[in-house]
């Protein structure tokens, strides 16, 4: 168990629509990435959030949003949902600070099927 | 060309073998992730480097800067040791943490 937590489990929902993922940094870890894992495009770095700011972006749609609480959990919109977004969705946390970079923990995933 | 290049993609061996997954990525670096996945999803940390060799239980993960290469060797394989490797670079050039990953490579190891 890395510490990191992910709800919901499995999300089943139909083109068109809005879902919203869940994640709880380990505790003490300020930096939560996002990461959508695909069969077609493998792993990719979707967005970083630091302390409540975002701090990096990657291979995020337009149509997917992010964003960070002050008790430090985050949460991924997406929206519009296409088939093609029907993927695994990875939240990871780590002790991040300007001087230096550690080990990202990951969550046990979201797995999202859009139909 | 991706920017890590992992090899082989799929081995299959017995068990007790010696196993060797090498990656090979083509930016600067400031470090080098080795991640498993099991069936189940999940993605486990192995290793985190930046140079030089770390080693836990019977795996070993080294990394040679210059040549822009990593390996990842199981010793005495195990059933249990079957699952997706996945290795994963963070750039150099600061700012973003988020990682590039290869492809993986699934490893299956037979009794």
């Amino acid at each position: 168990d890395s510490g990191v937590t992910q709800t919901p489990k499995h999300l089943i929902t139909a083109t068109g629509q809005r879902v919203t993922l869940r994640c709880s940094p380990r505790s003490g870890d300020l930096s939560v990435y996002w990461y959508q894992q695909s069969l077609d495009q493998g792993l990719q770095f979707l967005i970083q959030y630091y302390n409540g700011e975002e701090r990096a972006k990657g291979n995020i749609l337009e149509r997917f949003s992010a964003q960070q609480f002050p008790d430090l959990h985050s949460e991924l919109n997406l929206s519009s949902l296409e088939l093609g977004d029907s993927a695994l969705y990875f939240c990871a946390s780590s002790v991040w600070t300007d001087s230096s970079y550690n080990e990202q923990f990951f969550g046990p995933g979201t797995r999202l099927t859009v139909l | 060309k991706n920017e890590v290049e992992q090899s082989p993609q799929n081995l299959t061996a017995q068990e007790g073998e010696f196993i060797t997954i090498n990656c090979s990525y083509s930016v600067g670096i400031s470090a080098l992730h080795w991640l498993q996945q099991h069936p189940g999803g999940g993605i486990v940390s192995l290793f985190m480097l930046s140079s030089g060799k770390k080693k836990h239980g019977r795996l070993i993960a080294t990394i040679n800067i210059q040549e822009k290469h990593s390996s990842l060797h199981i010793t005495a394989s195990h059933p249990r040791d079957s699952a997706v490797y996945i290795c994963a670079v963070r750039g150099s050039g600061g700012g973003a943490d988020g990682l590039t990953f290869g492809k993986g490579t699934h490893l299956i190891i037979q009794p």
